[in-house]
């Protein structure tokens, strides 16, 4: 199992800040994808990249590859209370096994 | 358009007790896959299967055993249930399985051993 750490744990800030998550492996990924989990809910995708140094923008939220496709980061603007949820990375390495991060519970207060 | 459907949404089992997780999709997709969500430990792969009548284990298959009938369905079984396996069960589909395919995810299954 390819490991793929998440930082930070947990993430409070108010509304109107930035913020930064990261996604680190050890090992080259063929793809990887971001999904955000809210409470009782099944993770739900928001992007998928594939190219060494890819960005990725969805909105406030920026995605970005590494060059060695060993890791990621998603950068949120001017968070707001609706991002609030579980922030979760997930890399592709080969065969059919998605091996996921522990992610990242952001928390965005008003 | 319904996507991933589990039932149930919760269950309580006493030990040793056996029970089915049921999932169905209606995206006519050939990958099935059954995860575990535990608090720290992220989502861990059960098993999987690329399409009806093949299945493999994932990162964590001991007591859990499937099968792969239909395209559209892929339940899970817990043949005699340990306070271990209490957890919260995710069912997830996508077109091939490969990275590039996105997962679709049922809403899970809460299940408590007691």
């Amino acid at each position: 199992t390819q490991l793929l750490e998440q930082s930070p744990q947990f993430l409070s800030i108010q509304e109107g800040e930035n913020l930064t998550v990261y996604c680190n492996s050890s090992s080259v990924f063929s793809s990887l994808q971001w999904y955000r989990q809210e409470p009782g809910e099944g993770p739900v995708l928001l992007v998928t990249v594939v190219t060494g140094g890819e960005v990725k923008k969805l909105k406030r939220l920026t995605f970005q590859f590494g060059d060695a496709r060993k890791d990621s980061s998603l950068h949120i603007t001017a968070a707001q209370p609706g991002d609030t949820g579980l922030y979760l990375c997930a890399g592709e390495n080969s065969g059919y096994a998605l091996n996921f991060g522990k992610g990242t519970s952001l928390l965005v207060t008003p | 358009n319904a996507g991933v459907t589990q039932t149930p949404k919760f269950q309580v089992l006493k030990t040793g007790q056996s029970m089915t997780l049921q999932c169905a999709q209606d995206m006519n997709h050939e990958y099935m896959s059954w995860y575990r969500q535990d608090p720290g430990m992220g989502l861990r792969l059960i098993h999987y299967s690329v399409g009806a009548g093949i299945t493999d284990q994932g990162e964590v298959p001991n007591g859990y055993n499937v099968s792969r009938s239909t395209t559209e369905d892929f339940p899970l079984r817990l043949l005699s249930a340990a306070p271990s396996q209490t957890s919260v069960y995710f069912c997830a589909s996508s077109y091939s399985g490969q990275g590039d395919s996105p997962l679709h995810f049922g809403n899970g299954t809460r299940l408590t051993v007691t």
